[in-house]
């Protein structure tokens, strides 16, 4: 299957930081991508849908100008958390769309942990 | 889209098949069912999907009932590295205009393949 990278695979920083975390789809391109949030023992809860070329779709609850979007080329998306708090904490992992015939499937990156103390 | 119900856990012996269900009572003709796995503090990973037809890969089996209201995905020889939680999903076709749908995820069947 196609392959998504993700970096990095952890991160710990301040409270009132920024992070950045990338996604990559490393053998294919993919215009759209989703990024996703998972705490813990919970299931994934969608946050975004990325576009490249436009501004990113957000779900209902999710604040844009807390999670900036950029989806600048092809191959990468990035999410970056601005001002992260301890809340914040948990496990981001994007996926990317690939269209096999007149179906698409997603590819999930490994994710991103992120601890914000 | 149409809602997925799946038991919580399920023991398997390795190196025995492993049967998933999942019902999907009001899954309506244009939707899929995909299935996806998640592996401890991983990203998940894509296992199949099939609309009507029995579907099968490398990784594993899928078997759609007529009526297509349950599914049920086959792992043929389970082993220790297949202990994860696994997702049935339903999803509609992708649209004409090609544009985008993202996946909802429940609360999956945690697998567990014991020695």
């Amino acid at each position: 299957g196609a392959v998504v990278s993700q970096h990095p695979s952890r991160v710990i920083c301040k409270s009132g930081t920024s992070v950045k975390i990338e996604c990559r789809s490393l053998d294919f391109q993919a215009t759209t991508m989703f990024w996703y949030r998972q705490f813990p023992k919970q299931s994934l809860m969608l946050m975004a849908t990325s576009n490249e070329g436009s501004k990113a779709t957000y779900e209902q609850g999710v604040e844009k100008d807390k999670f900036l979007i950029n989806h600048a080329s092809l191959t990468l998306s990035t999410l970056t958390v601005t001002s992260a708090h301890p809340e914040d904490s948990s496990f981001y992992i994007c996926s990317a769309r690939v269209l096999t015939g007149v179906q698409e499937t997603q590819y999930f990156g490994p994710g991103t942990r992120l601890l914000v103390l | 889209d149409a809602k997925t119900t799946q038991p919580t856990s399920m023991d398997c012996a390795e190196g025995r098949a492993a049967n998933l269900p999942c019902n999907h009572s009001t899954i309506s003709g244009n939707e899929y069912v995909y299935w996806y796995r998640q592996i401890h503090s991983q990203g998940p990973q894509y296992i199949i999907h099939g609309l009507k037809n029995n579907e099968t890969n490398e990784m594993a089996s899928l078997i759609i009932t007529e009526d297509r209201k349950s599914s049920t995905l086959i792992l043929p020889h389970a082993t220790l590295r297949d202990t994860a939680v696994y997702y049935c999903i339903v999803r509609p076709k992708t649209s004409s205009s090609g544009s985008a749908r993202q996946l909802t995820f429940g609360s999956g069947t945690q697998l567990t393949v014991l020695p």
